[in-house]
């Protein structure tokens, strides 16, 4: 069965600090890979997506993913974080090359900056 | 230009009751999805639509019912409420492409007693 895995549930970090969160799917011909985030209370809102060509993609705020086909993985990063980015991120796949935008989503990842 | 309405933002069921979530979007895109989101569990999707008269079922569509009969709206219907239906229900929207953003929309909290 297609899935997508979060590997850490709750991710504490101080404020400035890098921070990767980390995204692994199962294994399919083509995907296409997404990063949302979801602050307290509102609803989700795309952060960047892997569609094809270079394996880095870079989104808004400051967060980048690299795609890794070899390890099925897409990781988020972020060099240095502010408190504002205290949220929930999800990681979601799109299997298939058809044409329904149908997602699989991770179980999210909460990043708690702290000052 | 709202993009993704929901309707209600809140609400209270008790079990056996039946009620509708709506759904309604103002950017013509075919593409509309519901999803509930528990803790631990990341978004779930139930039922989604490719284009008016067209719905086809999700991971967990059980207990719940939708139609399509206009390109802006998506009701999402609770039959039956059972206290495991108590979620955060979310509606999303896409040009119903593989690889398109998903826009959602802001949620509706459901608890079912």
């Amino acid at each position: 069965a297609q899935s997508v895995t979060q590997l850490d549930s709750q991710v504490p970090v101080f404020e400035e600090a890098p921070v990767e969160l980390r995204c692994n799917y199962s294994s399919s011909v083509s995907v296409y890979l997404f990063w949302y985030v979801q602050y307290p209370n509102q609803g989700l809102q795309l952060l960047l997506k892997y569609l094809s060509g270079s394996t880095l993609v870079k989104g808004i705020n400051g967060f980048e993913a690299e795609f890794n086909k070899s390890q099925t993985s897409f990781h988020l990063r972020k060099p240095s974080v502010h408190i504002s980015d205290t949220a929930e991120y999800f990681c979601a796949v799109s299997f298939g090359s058809g044409n329904t935008g149908k997602l699989i989503f991770g179980q999210g990842t909460t990043l708690q900056v702290k000052p | 230009n709202a993009g993704v309405t929901q309707t209600p933002k809140f609400q209270v069921l008790k079990t056996g009751q039946s009620m509708t979530l709506q759904c309604a979007q103002d950017m013509n895109h075919e593409y509309m999805s519901w999803y509930r989101q528990d803790p631990g569990m990341g978004l779930r999707l139930i039922h989604y639509s490719v284009g008016a008269g067209i719905t086809d079922q999700g991971e967990v569509p059980n207990g719940y019912n939708v139609s399509r009969s206009t390109t802006e709206d998506f009701p999402l219907r609770l039959l039956s409420a059972a206290p495991s239906q108590t979620s955060v229900y979310f509606c999303a929207i896409s040009k119903d492409r593989a690889g398109d953003e998903q826009y959602f929309g802001p949620g509706t909290r459901l608890t079912v007693t």
